[in-house]
């Protein structure tokens, strides 16, 4: 069982460059969500998704889009990277409830940086 | 919105006991977490609280008062590999995803 894989787990990019953050889940969980995570400031919201073909905006959206085409799977894109844009970037995902205790398992973390 | 407010840093001597609170501001609550980061990994799931008490879990406890909404993180005994970030978590309005607070480094010395 290999839980929530991202990869890669290390990109630099350029100014502009594009790029897809891949996020995959094997725990059939309904809610998966991106973060990022910058010094003294936490995990901060990107998007999240509660299914397949349902998303929404979280915290710091500007920037990002993302997808949810299947349960595993929930990329998220980096349309025209910017340098403000360097953090390490995790994956969640948990089982859909909302009053009940929702444990998220987390990622290992992309690190990415931008020139 | 969500917003948590926690102490940035904490230090504390092997096999002392330390507390790292945490208070929010919540649209809807579902809840009050607490997760562990050690340096370079991920955020691993420590334990939950629905209603007002403690929980215990081992040399870890957590307790909330949602009258006052605030909670905190009870480390006893501790041990050099409790050195890590703690973070507490409210679910957002919809209750859908995580809302974090900024984090407090525990830093444990012999």
């Amino acid at each position: 069982n290999a839980g929530v894989t991202q990869t890669p787990k290390f990109q630099v990019l350029k100014t502009g460059q594009s790029m897809t953050l891949q996020c995959a889940q094997d725990m059939n969980h309904e809610y998966m969500s991106w973060y990022r995570q910058d010094p003294g400031m936490g995990l901060r919201l990107i998007h999240y998704s509660v299914g397949a073909g349902i998303t929404d905006q979280g915290e710091v959206p500007n920037g990002y889009n993302v997808s949810r085409s299947t349960t595993e799977d929930f990329p998220l894109r980096l349309l025209s990277a910017a340098p403000s844009q360097t953090s390490v970037y995790f994956c969640a995902s948990s089982y859909s409830t909302v009053t009940m205790n929702t444990e998220a398992f987390f990622g290992q973390g992309t690190r990415l940086t931008v020139v | 919105g969500q917003s948590l407010e926690q102490p940035s840093e904490v230090t504390a001597v092997e096999g002392a006991i330390v507390q790292i609170n945490c208070t929010y501001q919540t649209s809807g609550f579902y809840g009050l977490s607490w997760y562990q980061q050690h340096d370079g990994g991920a955020p691993t799931f420590l334990s939950y609280n629905a209603l007002d008490g403690l929980e215990e879990t081992g040399r870890f406890s957590s307790f909330l008062s949602r009258s006052d909404s605030y909670g905190y993180l009870l480390l006893q005994e501790l041990q050099m590999k409790d050195s890590a970030s703690y973070f507490c978590a409210v679910k957002n309005q919809a209750g859908t995803a995580l809302i974090f607070g900024k984090g407090t480094t525990l830093s444990v010395s012999s």
